[in-house]
């Protein structure tokens, strides 16, 4: 069964540093890949996905990730974080053999952002 | 204005009650999904519809039904409330894409079971 990791439910970082969230997952064959940011009462918004072609991929406000398929992993960078990053950060996965729909998500990440 | 909405924002209620969510989207979207969102476990697939006539269940249907009133409307249903329904749920939407479908999220209901 497919499955998505994220390290760490909570990531804290000084405004101005570089920010990295971690996904991990678990298929047979690389599935379509997505981070999704949600802000303080707010739904989920898509930030950026991966579906094919170049592995690394850019997003909205800045943030960028990159699919390694030998490590299984999409981890999401940011060089520098604003105030206005912080939220919680979900990885997900849709299986490719699916119809592309049924969704994984992990656990969320929840970036907090130090003046 | 907001392409998915869900009524109410904020739902108190008590253990055995019956209670309805209520999502509408403007998108256009044929497919649309129900979700709860607990801490530390992400979001969980509670119903999926992929039309009016096409409803399934997702990992966590027990304790729900759902209502696909038309292309714009999916109603989510607690028929008895428990506690441990306690959580903020989120309608969503999506379109059939050839790479993966983006979803397309409400606001979010956060319900409480008393």
């Amino acid at each position: 069964a497919q499955s998505v990791t994220q390290l760490g439910s909570h990531v804290s970082v000084s405004e101005g540093a570089l920010v990295l969230l971690r996904c991990n997952y678990s298929s047979s064959v690389p599935p379509y890949l997505f981070w999704y940011v949600q802000y303080p009462n707010q739904g989920l918004q898509l930030l950026l996905k991966y579906t094919t072609g170049a592995t690394l991929v850019k997003g909205i406000n800045g943030f960028e990730a990159e699919f390694k398929k030998s490590e299984t992993s999409f981890h999401l960078t940011k060089p520098s974080a604003h105030m206005s990053d912080a939220a919680e950060y979900f990885c997900a996965v849709t299986p490719t053999n699916t119809g592309g729909f049924k969704t994984i998500f992990g656990a969320g990440t929840r970036l907090f952002v130090k003046a | 204005d907001a392409d998915v909405t869900q009524t109410p924002r904020n739902r108190i209620t008590k253990t055995g009650k019956r209670i309805m969510l209520e999502c509408s989207q403007t998108k256009g979207h044929d497919r649309m999904y129900w979700y709860r969102q607990d801490p530390g476990l992400g979001l969980r697939l509670i119903y999926y519809s992929f039309d009016v006539k096409d409803i399934n269940k997702g990992e966590i249907s027990d304790g729900y039904s759902v209502s696909r009133q038309a292309q714009a409307k999916f109603s989510l249903s607690l028929e008895s409330a428990i506690p441990n329904q306690t959580a903020l749920y989120f309608c969503a939407t999506s379109e059939p894409g050839l790479a993966g479908d983006e979803q397309y999220f409400g606001p979010g209901t956060r319900l409480t079971v008393t």
